[in-house]
């Protein structure tokens, strides 16, 4: 099985400050066919379902503000906001799907 | 604006069966891959399998043996059937919807429903 892991545990950071996670695959997860590494991010709020961020690890999902960016290659993904808003508060997953679909162990963004 | 909505008992006695379904509102069930996730509490999420509108399934290995999906397109909604529960069981159940053209990332939640394994 692929796993996800996820770093660090917990975060804090500055209003206004960079935040950055990551995410580390126990194998690889480029998906040939369109050499892109199977990869979504989500952000979720207590009490809320997940919200998707990001797809094929640096798509965008509409809506989501450009201060959230995804990135990585290889077995490393990021997932960076630029600068940090008070809404940005959450736990933020990253989820696999290059075989069975995979949730990494969550990352506690406070501020 | 397309919404789901779980519902069932929030309250499962072990060995029994966990029955939820989640209803499609404001869209058509056609065309989309549906999908059951749970998060134990305070726990990382849990793909459990998703459910095509034609009928197609597929599971996590890890709950194959005891999971069914179903899909009622007269009625625009889906069930998941959990057998032999446990405690293990207990979670936030959400239903999800794949982004269209994609299957395993999910683009559209309910609000999930939380259901206790305990006699």
């Amino acid at each position: 099985d692929i796993v996800l892991t996820q770093s660090p545990d917990s975060l804090a950071v500055s209003l206004g400050e960079r935040a950055t996670i990551n995410c580390k695959s126990s194998q690889t997860i480029l998906y040939s066919p369109n050499n892109r590494n199977s990869l979504a991010w989500y952000q979720q709020k207590p009490g809320q379902p997940p919200k998707l961020l990001f797809y094929w690890t640096s798509i965008r999902e509409s809506g989501v503000p450009e201060r959230f960016s995804g990135s990585g290659s290889g077995t490393d993904f990021t997932l960076t906001i630029s600068s940090l808003q008070a809404e940005d508060v959450a736990v933020y997953y990253c989820q696999h799907y290059y075989t069975t679909p995979l949730f990494g162990g969550g990352t506690r963004l406070e501020i | 604006q397309v919404q789901l909505q779980e519902s069932g008992p929030g309250l499962v006695k072990p060995s029994e069966t966990l029955s939820l379904t989640c209803t499609v509102s404001g869209g058509s069930i056609s065309d989309y891959y549906w999908s059951w996730v749970r998060q134990p509490p305070g726990k990382e999420l849990e793909w459990i399998g998703y459910v095509h509108y034609t009928g197609n399934t597929n599971f996590n290995p890890s709950l194959r043996s005891r999971v069914s999906l179903s899909v009622d397109t007269s009625w625009n909604r889906f069930s998941l059937k959990l057998r032999s529960v446990t405690a293990a069981d207990t979670a936030v159940y959400y239903c999800a919807r794949a982004a269209r053209g994609a299957i395993y990332y999910f683009h559209l939640w309910g609000q999930g429903t939380l259901v206790t394994v305990s006699s």
